[in-house]
């Protein structure tokens, strides 16, 4: 099973938004709506912010979205903020002989 | 509280054995997903495999399925996870996690535990 592949970086000023994709296969992203994302800061544990495609825990502000389309999940952060500078990994379900997946990891700097 | 709070930091030689814990508190421990995490140096993160405390069910992932065991104890909330011969490339921070009520995401985790294997 490979992970789900990320863009490795992406930034944006304050204020701007910024995308990441999360891409995979018809036997984990496509197949279900299980996709979750977690943010990393350095030294830190991950820290749960979208699950099963589009919902926010709560306590995540509601500028980090999330949406799907067939093979390939998205994280949007709107209004990118200085405490925005962190790493961000998808997650998949990916079927019951295999416990979820990672995504490859993006690093999103705050210009 | 859900609280999640592993062992502390350890440091190997190969060919020892190791368990580190996951003790859990301010929830149910039976009616969860348990999952193990490693994140090796400077590198992303990696599922290892998941357990169902009430039962002990248990799926790893391939890239582990044999290298390590997954195990739980109801009496006291706590998870763990052992290797019976570690390697230098067994060294990473491993963090336990809960899933969530649907049991596909890691709501809440713990702090992390380092694993540093050196000879």
């Amino acid at each position: 099973q490979s992970a789900l592949t990320q863009p490795p970086s992406a930034s944006g000023s304050p204020g701007q938004s910024v995308t990441i994709s999360c891409t995979g296969t018809s036997s984990d992203v496509g197949g279900y709506n299980y996709v979750s994302w977690y943010q990393q800061h350095p030294g830190k544990a991950p820290k749960l912010m979208i699950y099963e495609v589009t919902k926010r825990p709560s306590g995540v502000p509601d500028r980090f979205s999330g949406s799907k389309s067939g093979n390939t999940a998205s994280l949007t952060v709107s209004g990118l903020q200085a405490e925005d500078e962190a790493d961000y990994y998808c997650s998949s379900y990916a079927g019951s002989n295999n416990p979820r997946v990672f995504g490859t990891g993006t690093k999103v700097t705050v210009l | 509280e859900v609280q999640l709070v592993q062992s502390g930091a350890e440091v190997k030689k190969p060919g020892e054995s190791l368990k580190i814990s996951c003790k859990t508190s301010g929830y149910s421990f039976t009616n969860y997903w348990i999952g193990w995490v490693r994140q090796m140096p400077g590198k992303g993160l990696g599922w290892m495999g998941i357990i169902y405390p009430a039962d002990s069910d248990t799926r790893y992932s391939p890239s582990f399925q044999g290298q390590v065991t997954i195990s739980a104890d109801k009496s006291i909330n706590t998870a763990y996870l052992q290797w019976s011969s570690l390697k230098a490339s067994d060294s990473a921070i491993y963090y336990c996690a809960r899933l969530g009520k649907s049991g596909y995401e890691a709501d809440y985790w713990g702090q992390g535990t380092l694993v540093t294997v050196s000879p």
